[in-house]
């Protein structure tokens, strides 16, 4: 089982929908989790932390469920520019404390 | 915030040559830096993760003599490519941490290398 797993998409969706990515990971001992955007050929870049309480930032929601081991984040009015790949990451399972990035879902938003 | 700069942003190089990238913390100090590499479709894998005055911890499967790590100052740590060939063909990214940091992360904005 890979150690983050996230459906590879793409997701092709038209201005102004709602979507979702789910995401989930193998190590129980895992203690922080994000949601990175990468556009093509760039570095990643913070989205998001995601709390157990989840948490809101504008259109975006995050969501963390231990006991499933499972992470989502919702794109409300999804927006052109929300075009990008969405990594699924999580850290804090091993000894330095490093990032284990997931495949990545590609959104693809139309007018 | 904090900025990594990380050079060269783009790089071609014949089979058999060395490559070095380069990653400066600005601002801040990067006790920690982490080498990731992402082929196409394809997840960011760590390689390999120095603190500053040690010897790079590398990851199963990643050559620590093709893939050298240095990281003597709390400011720039850099990976050399040696002996590259096509199949190192990939995109470099480095991430540093701050001291006092556990999860603050400042990604460099990576470096895509083919090997001809």
């Amino acid at each position: 089982r890979k150690e983050v797993e996230q459906d590879p998409g793409p997701f092709n969706v038209p201005e102004g929908a709602t979507v979702a990515f789910n995401c989930t990971y193998s190590n129980s001992a895992s203690q922080s989790f994000f949601w990175y955007r990468q556009d093509c050929r760039k570095e990643p870049k913070l989205l998001m932390s995601v709390y157990s309480s989840g948490n809101e930032d504008g259109r975006f929601t995050a969501q963390l469920n231990r006991a499933s081991q499972y992470i989502s984040l919702l794109i409300r009015d999804s927006k052109l520019s929300d075009s990008a790949t969405y990594l699924c990451v999580v850290a804090g399972g091993g000894s330095q404390g490093n990032l284990i990035f997931g495949k990545g879902t590609k959104l693809s938003v139309k007018p | 915030g904090a900025v990594v700069s990380q050079h060269p942003s783009r790089v071609i190089c014949k089979s058999g040559t060395s490559v070095k990238i380069e990653c400066r913390s600005l601002d801040f100090q990067a006790t920690t830096m982490f080498w990731y590499r992402q082929f196409p479709k394809q997840s960011l894998m760590l390689m390999a993760t120095s603190n500053e005055g040690s010897k790079a911890t590398y990851e199963q499967g990643v050559e620590k003599d093709k893939f050298l790590i240095n990281h003597a100052s709390l400011t720039l740590s850099t990976l050399t490519v040696t002996s590259a060939h096509p199949e190192d063909s990939s995109f470099y990214i480095c991430s540093a941490r701050d001291r006092g940091q556990v999860y603050g992360y400042t990604f460099g904005s990576g470096t895509r290398l083919t090997v001809v």
